[in-house]
C-alpha cells in the first residue's frame, strides 16, 4: 500500500503570498493531522480533521487553515506569508487518534 | 499545555552498544506516548509507541519504558548498527482524548562504525 503522500515536495515563495499545500492518506485511514518542523526542532501541531471536521487546533495564528475532503485527503492554506512560516510542512494519516504515519513533507521556504 | 522534554540532544555510541534517550512529559493525563525516527530529508517515521496501561514494550533491538509516577519515558536501542543513526523524536498526546502530539526537541544519534 502506498503511504501518505504530500504534494509540492518544495516550493519558493515571497513574503505576503499565499500558499496550499496538498496531502493525500493512507488508505481506509479518516484522520489527518498538519505540523509545522522548523529546522532543528520537533514537529509542532497545527490541525486535526477527522471525517472532514475540525478535531484540533494549535497554537498558530488564523492565517494558517485547512479542510478535508470526501475522499479524506486535505489541504493546508497559509494566508500573508512571513519569513518565519518556511518550515517543513508535514501531513500525518491515522485511523483516528493522534499521531500516526507521517508522510515526506513539503519544504516551504518564504523569501 | 503539555511540555515534552528529551535528552540528551546529541549522541554518539559505537556500533554494537546500546542507546538510551529519556524524556520526560508534564500532564500526567497522557496516555499515548509514540517514538519517531527521522532520516535526513524524510518525515518521521513511527517505530515505537507505547500506552499508559503498560510498562514496557519491546519490538527486536528497540524498547520502550514508561514510569507513569515520575512522568517520564526512555527509548532503548540494543546492538545500535549505523543504519540507526538518525534524529530520535519523543512525543505525547497532550491529555487523555486529545487529538494532537507534542514533541520533544529530537536526539540525534550517531552510531559510529
Amino acid at each position: 500500500d502506498a503511504g501518505v503522500t504530500q504534494s509540492p515536495t518544495h516550493l519558493i515563495k515571497t513574503r505576503g503570498q499565499h500558499v496550499t499545500l496538498r496531502c493525500s492518506p493512507i488508505s481506509g485511514h479518516k484522520s489527518v493531522s498538519w505540523y509545522q518542523q522548523v529546522l532543528g526542532q520537533g514537529p509542532q501541531f497545527i490541525f486535526q480533521y477527522y471525517e472532514k471536521e475540525e478535531r484540533g487546533r494549535g497554537n498558530f495564528p488564523d492565517r494558517f487553515s485547512a479542510r478535508q475532503f470526501p475522499n479524506y485527503s486535505s489541504e493546508l492554506n497559509v494566508n500573508a506569508l512571513l519569513l518565519g512560516d518556511s518550515a517543513l510542512y508535514l501531513c500525518a494519516s491515522s485511523l483516528q487518534g493522534a499521531g500516526g504515519n507521517f508522510g515526506p513533507g513539503t519544504r516551504l521556504t518564504v523569501l | 499545555g503539555e511540555n515534552v522534554e528529551q535528552h540528551p540532544s546529541t549522541l554518539s555510541v559505537q556500533e554494537g552498544d546500546s542507546a538510551v534517550i529519556k524524556c520526560t512529559y508534564s500532564d500526567s493525563a497522557s496516555n499515548y506516548f509514540p517514538w519517531y525516527k527521522q532520516e535526513l530529508g524524510k518525515g518521521p517515521q513511527l517505530i515505537i509507541d507505547i500506552r499508559s496501561n503498560v510498562g514496557e514494550k519491546k519490538d527486536q533491538r528497540i524498547a520502550v519504558t514508561l514510569n507513569k509516577t515520575a512522568k517520564h519515558f526512555s527509548l532503548h536501542i540494543t546492538e545500535t548498527q549505523p543504519e540507526d543513526s538518525a534524529v530520535y523524536f519523543c512525543a505525547s498526546n497532550s491529555g487523555a482524548g486529545s487529538y494532537q502530539l507534542t514533541f520533544g526537541k529530537g536526539t540525534k544519534l550517531s552510531v559510529i562504525p
